[in-house]
């Protein structure tokens, strides 16, 4: 079975520094790996998908993730953090063959300090 | 732009009464989901669903039964509301083409059983 372990349930930084969000998975296959979004009383939204193309993943709003496979991990990054990013962030594992199966990290929650 | 939409953003329901959770998608996706989140626990699966009147359990299904007649809909109901299902309920919908099954998540819906 697969797992995502989020490394941290909650980051601070303040505007303008950079985000490291850290992900790490286990997995018997490639999988594609996913990271989500969810504002305070909003369902997730997707930021950025690995599909075993390239490794570095550009998504939505300047973030962007890294699949290393050596170390297992799937770390989200943005430059310079804004206020609007302070949100909950999701890493989720799904099985390349199982289109029902969908493995959630804890969450991160990500504050954004001025 | 492609949509999940849930019926009801906010609900409040007394112990004992019926629910219905309705989740409407207009992406033509086979795959259909019921998630809970609660702090701590992240997301769990209630029921999936991969065609019209095909239902299978997920990892939480107890006091849940849903119900999908129609591809666009799905369905939770909770036939006798209990305080422990007072969460948050998210559907999403993915495609069951070939690459990454990517779910769509709706807004959720909060339901507080009093």
């Amino acid at each position: 079975a697969q797992s995502v372990t989020q490394l941290d349930s909650h980051v601070s930084v303040s505007e303008g520094t950079p985000v490291l969000l850290r992900c790490n998975y286990s997995s018997s296959y490639s999988p594609s790996l996913f990271w989500y979004v969810q504002h305070p009383n909003k369902g997730l939204q997707l930021l950025l998908k690995y599909t075993s193309a390239a490794t570095l993943v550009k998504g939505i709003n300047g973030f962007e993730a890294e699949f290393k496979k050596s170390e297992t991990s799937f770390h989200l990054t943005k430059p310079s953090a804004h206020m609007s990013d302070a949100a909950e962030y999701f890493c989720v594992v799904s099985e390349p063959y199982n289109f029902n199966k969908f493995y959630f990290g804890s969450g991160t929650k990500l504050n954004v300090k001025p | 732009d492609v949509k999940v939409t849930q019926s009801s953003r906010y609900l409040v329901k007394r112990t004992g009464e019926k629910v219905f959770l309705e989740c409407v998608q207009d992406m033509d996706h086979e795959n259909m989901f019921w998630y809970r989140q609660d702090p701590g626990l992240g997301l769990r699966l209630i029921y999936f669903s991969y065609d019209v009147k095909m239902k299978e359990k997920g990892d939480i299904p107890e006091g849940y039964s849903v119900s999908r007649e129609k591809k666009e809909r799905f369905s939770l109901i909770l036939e006798s509301a209990s305080t422990n299902q007072t969460s948050m309920y998210l559907c999403a919908s993915s495609s069951r083409g070939a690459g990454a099954n990517v779910l769509t998540f709706g807004a959720g819906s909060r339901l507080t059983v009093l």
